[in-house]
């Protein structure tokens, strides 16, 4: 599958804990966003890395959530000290290059906090 | 502030009709616009996209038109398919200025194409 790969599917947390959301994005693809999907809304855009670097990280709150797309390995977005409100679906997709080019997304991790 | 609208939560067409789905924005930098398409439990699939500098693109069944003095879109698929039942979700971009590439994402809107 050369698709965007995210894992895990589906993550529970306790409230307090640590959330970690892996993506691979597709083969040739260097350039990664993240976002997320509040029930009943459409996807909102929370960052954009290329390789080693973050590029763009204004949607993401401004505490608890960290970003990273090591040179070698996957993208994780990581979220400490989780809250009720973090429950959502977070998505990731890659593109070619920046610019006109579509992204590609994966299907998501759930996040469900107890 | 909702950047990019879709103002029909829901959508029913019968199967061989054309489905039209529409989108408003409001930013005037957006210079890129794509409609996905989303399954439940699954991530969204790219179905189409339009520069600017165009007022028509058409792939397949499906062909996307921006009006830029109406900040409007629209998705059109002809002849409409019991699978294309989905939500469609369209985003927006400002590749120009911003150089992030980052998408805008519309509510979505839920099409049901009846048999």
């Amino acid at each position: 599958n050369a698709g965007v790969m995210q894992n895990p599917r589906h993550l529970v947390r306790r409230r307090g804990q640590e959330a970690r959301l892996r993506c691979s994005p597709m083969k040739g693809h260097s350039h990664v966003y993240w976002y997320r999907q509040l029930p009943e809304e459409g996807l909102k855009f929370m960052v954009y890395l290329q390789k080693e670097n973050i590029i763009d990280e204004s949607g993401m709150p401004k505490e608890r959530f960290s970003a990273e797309f090591p040179k070698e390995g996957p993208s994780i977005l990581r979220i400490q000290q989780v809250v009720r409100g973090d429950s959502a679906a977070y998505f990731c997709a890659s593109s070619r290059q920046e610019g006109n080019q579509p992204q590609h997304f994966g299907d998501g991790t759930r996040l469900s906090i107890l | 502030d909702q950047q990019v609208k879709q103002n029909s939560p829901s959508l029913s067409v019968q199967e061989g009709r054309i489905s039209i789905l529409n989108c408003d924005y409001t930013n005037s930098m957006f210079d890129y616009f794509l409609w996905y398409k989303k399954y439940p439990a699954e991530g969204p699939t790219f179905l189409i996209s339009i520069s600017s500098i165009k007022d028509k693109n058409e792939d397949g069944r499906f062909t996307v038109f921006l009006n830029k003095s109406a900040k409007h879109l629209s998705l059109h698929i002809v002849p409409s398919q019991p699978g294309d039942s989905a939500v469609y979700f369209c985003a927006a971009s400002d590749v120009g200025s911003s150089n992030t590439g980052k998408l805008i994402f519309g509510q979505g809107t839920t099409l049901q194409v009846k048999p």
